[in-house]
């Protein structure tokens, strides 16, 4: 039990679907974060909410849409993907906020495969 | 620009010592974070760094120059369970944290 669950672990969609990942933290943390994880490549921040309220966008394209209903809770809603788009998605939280430097625990990810 | 440079992949035998070096570039530092990832499993904490010197925390030790843009993990009496990769993050001006690629760690018999 990693604190932090994620769900569909595996999902496979053709490029006209459209689905959405869940993430849910049971760890009373103020801050939530999506990844990008490629093979051989760095983790790429997506998106940032810092309590509820969305921080960072970095320059994701449109077709990824982020949702933060509340503190426990956040979804990346995918539409029209492509198939650079297939990695594992990694959703993360921290304490007390983005500015508290504290250590981001992780859940295991979606991996998702675009067809 | 940012970067995160780090080995690709590192080799060691049971029972050694292994050093997994870091050097960063970041427009600000506040910190520089290791993360273990098993195949398949979420990266989890292992240290965190601001100030210059040696953390240790019983078989994994982290070290900091920030003078160097530089850090290492050390790993000692290493075990089979300790093969995995091992993710570099600095923290820059705005928190936000710049990864490497990750060093794969193989533990041979």
């Amino acid at each position: 039990e990693t604190g932090v669950t994620q769900t569909p672990r595996h999902l496979v969609m053709g490029m006209t679907n459209k689905k959405s990942l869940k993430c849910e933290q049971h760890l009373g943390h103020n801050a939530m974060y999506w990844y990008k994880q490629s093979a051989k490549k760095p983790l790429e921040l997506m998106f940032v909410y810092n309590f509820k309220e969305q921080t960072e966008n970095n320059s994701v394209p449109s077709r990824f849409s982020p949702e933060c209903p509340n503190s426990s809770h956040l979804f990346l809603h995918l539409h029209t993907l492509q198939p650079e788009d297939s990695a594992l998605y990694l959703c993360a939280s921290s304490q007390e906020g983005v500015e508290s430097n504290q250590p981001q625990h992780f859940g295991d990810g979606t991996r998702l495969s675009i067809l | 620009g940012q970067n995160i440079d780090q080995p690709t992949e590192m080799t060691a035998t049971e029972g050694a010592i292994v050093q997994i070096n870091c050097t960063y570039q970041t427009s600000g530092f506040n910190g520089l974070f290791w993360y273990q990832q098993h195949a398949g499993e979420a990266p989890t904490f292992l240290s965190y760094n601001v100030l210059d010197g040696l953390e240790e925390k019983g078989r994994f030790s982290s070290f900091l120059s920030r003078s160097k843009g530089y850090s290492y993990l050390l790993l000692k009496e290493l075990q089979m369970k300790d093969s995995a990769s091992y993710l570099c993050a600095s923290s820059d001006s705005n928190y936000q944290l710049i990864w490497g690629a990750g060093t794969k760690l193989i533990i041979k018999p």
